[in-house]
């Protein structure tokens, strides 16, 4: 069955420190996101991806970055992680003439 | 900006009542709304969705109305269980395939 995972599914870094959070899909899907979610905040996009080579900022995109190099991955990377995105972040994916988005399973993210 | 709201950030119902979950949106330009659950340490799942050009729609214990005059949406859950508890999202795409997300409602089930 198609899916869409993402790693780690738990990490502890400290403050300074490159952090990348991995998202793989097999749907063959297009469309490719990253969201945060923090309590009171609901789910906050950080990033976007049409296809291969295209990517977008979204809502909140300071400090993060990603690249689309084939369909199946988005990694997310933070170049200098802070303790303000201590947060749980989820990756998801959809067809490009669809508004269902298919959700991984979420990677928690402590920052130190 | 324009945004997604909810009016209840928690609901409790017992086992076997009729849920309804409230949702307001601002955007008039949005043209399609889904319902996520999610459940606790996992990732939303898709629930039921509908289109500007309906008014309700029915899917297995769920149905989703849309109040386009007053930009309302609702979910409403018959015979709730206790596998019901979960965080309910709307979404709604105003053409761009990006959805813009609601806080959520707690949905708390007792048996």
């Amino acid at each position: 069955d198609a899916e869409i995972t993402q790693s780690p599914r738990h990490k502890i870094t400290e403050t300074g420190r490159q952090v990348t959070l991995a998202c793989h899909q097999t749907w063959n899907h297009n469309n490719m996101f990253w969201y945060r979610q923090d309590l009171g905040h609901g789910l906050r996009l950080i990033h976007y991806s049409y296809g291969v080579q295209d990517t977008n900022k979204g809502e909140v995109s300071d400090g993060y970055s990603v690249s689309r190099s084939n369909t199946e991955d988005l990694p997310l990377t933070l170049e200098s992680a802070a303790s303000s995105q201590t947060s749980v972040y989820f990756c998801a994916s959809s067809e490009t003439n669809t508004g269902e988005l298919f959700f991984g399973e979420g990677s928690r993210l402590t920052v130190l | 900006g324009e945004s997604v709201g909810l009016h209840l950030p928690t609901l409790s119902v017992q086992e076997g009542d009729n849920s309804i979950i409230n949702c307001a949106y601002s955007n008039s330009a949005s043209d399609y709304f889904i319902w996520y659950k999610q459940e606790s340490g996992k990732g939303p799942q898709f629930i039921i969705d509908i289109r500007s050009n309906m008014d309700k729609r029915q899917g297995q214990r769920v149905t989703v109305l849309l109040n386009k005059t007053v930009k309302h949406l609702s979910l409403q859950i018959a015979a709730t269980q206790p596998g019901d508890s979960a965080v309910y999202f709307c979404a709604e795409n105003g053409g761009s395939y990006i959805p813009t997300f609601g806080r959520g409602t707690s949905l708390i089930v007792h048996p």
